[in-house]
C-alpha cells in the first residue's frame, strides 16, 4: 500500500471554476502536509505548507487537514488558465523526508 | 534571490556509463535533499545533507549510487554504473529549517 493516494486525474474545468484536488494517507504520523505546483519540465513549487491540522488560505487557495480522517484537500477558487499544471501533494513525519503523491494533472479552459 | 539550480538539464548515457548530476542550492541553507522520479511513478526520497553530513540516506537504492557535498555548498550524485531502471528524473531540493522545502528543476536522466 502507498503512504499517498493522490487521484491522477486528468481534471478539466471551465474558466472561473472551484477546482477540488485530494489526496488520502495511510500513516497517521505525518505531521507536515504540503502542495507543490509542477509546470511541464519544470520543477515542483510550493504552494501551501500546513502543520497538523486545520485550514489555511493563501489568495485563491485554501489547503485543508484532516486528520482523522487522514485526508488532505486543495481548492482553487476562480481557476485561471495559468493554474493548468500537476499538483503534488507531499507529507512529511518530521518535515524532511517527504512523501509524494503521483500528482493530478489539471487542465482550466479559457 | 536565486533558486536551487541542476546541471545538466537532461543527459543520455549508455549503460555501464557513469553520471554526475550536479546540485546548487539557495545560499545559506544548510538542509540538501535528493529525490528522484522514476515514469509514471511518484517522487521519492533519496537522501537528506545538513550542511556536509548525510542526516538520513534511507532512499538511496543501492551502492551505485554516491552522494556527496563537500564544504556544505553544492552537492553531486553520482551514479556508477548507470542501469536501464536509473532513468528518471532527478530532483534537488533545499531547506533553510528543514521544513519547507524548494525544488530545483531537475535532471532528466536516460539510460540506453
Amino acid at each position: 500500500q502507498k503512504e499517498v493516494e493522490q487521484d491522477p486525474g486528468p481534471l478539466s474545468v471551465p474558466e472561473g471554476a472551484i477546482v477540488s484536488l485530494n489526496c488520502t494517507y495511510s500513516n497517521s504520523a505525518f505531521q507536515y502536509f504540503m502542495w507543490y505546483r509542477q509546470y511541464s519540465r519544470k520543477g515542483p513549487e510550493l504552494l501551501m505548507y500546513t502543520y497538523s491540522s486545520g485550514n489555511k488560505e493563501d489568495g485563491r487557495f485554501t489547503a485543508q487537514v484532516d486528520k482523522s480522517s487522514k485526508y488532505i484537500s486543495l481548492f482553487i477558487r476562480d481557476s485561471q488558465p495559468s493554474d493548468s499544471a500537476t499538483y503534488l501533494c507531499a507529507m512529511s513525519f518530521t518535515g524532511n523526508q517527504f512523501y509524494f503523491g503521483t500528482g493530478t494533472s489539471l487542465t482550466v479552459i479559457p | 534571490e536565486a533558486g536551487v539550480t541542476q546541471f545538466p538539464s537532461h543527459s543520455v548515457i549508455e549503460k555501464g556509463q557513469t553520471v554526475t548530476l550536479r546540485c546548487d542550492p539557495i545560499s545559506g541553507h544548510d538542509n540538501l535533499y535528493w529525490y528522484r522520479r522514476v515514469m509514471g511513478k511518484e517522487i521519492k526520497f533519496l537522501l537528506h545533507f545538513v550542511k556536509e553530513s548525510k542526516q538520513d540516506e534511507s532512499g538511496m537504492p543501492n551502492n551505485r549510487f554516491l552522494a556527496e557535498r563537500t564544504g556544505g555548498t553544492y552537492s553531486t550524485l553520482k551514479v556508477q554504473p548507470a542501469e536501464l531502471e536509473d532513468s528518471g528524473v532527478y530532483f534537488c531540493a533545499s531547506s533553510s529549517n528543514g521544513d519547507t522545502q524548494y525544488f530545483g528543476p531537475g535532471t532528466r536522466l536516460t539510460v540506453l
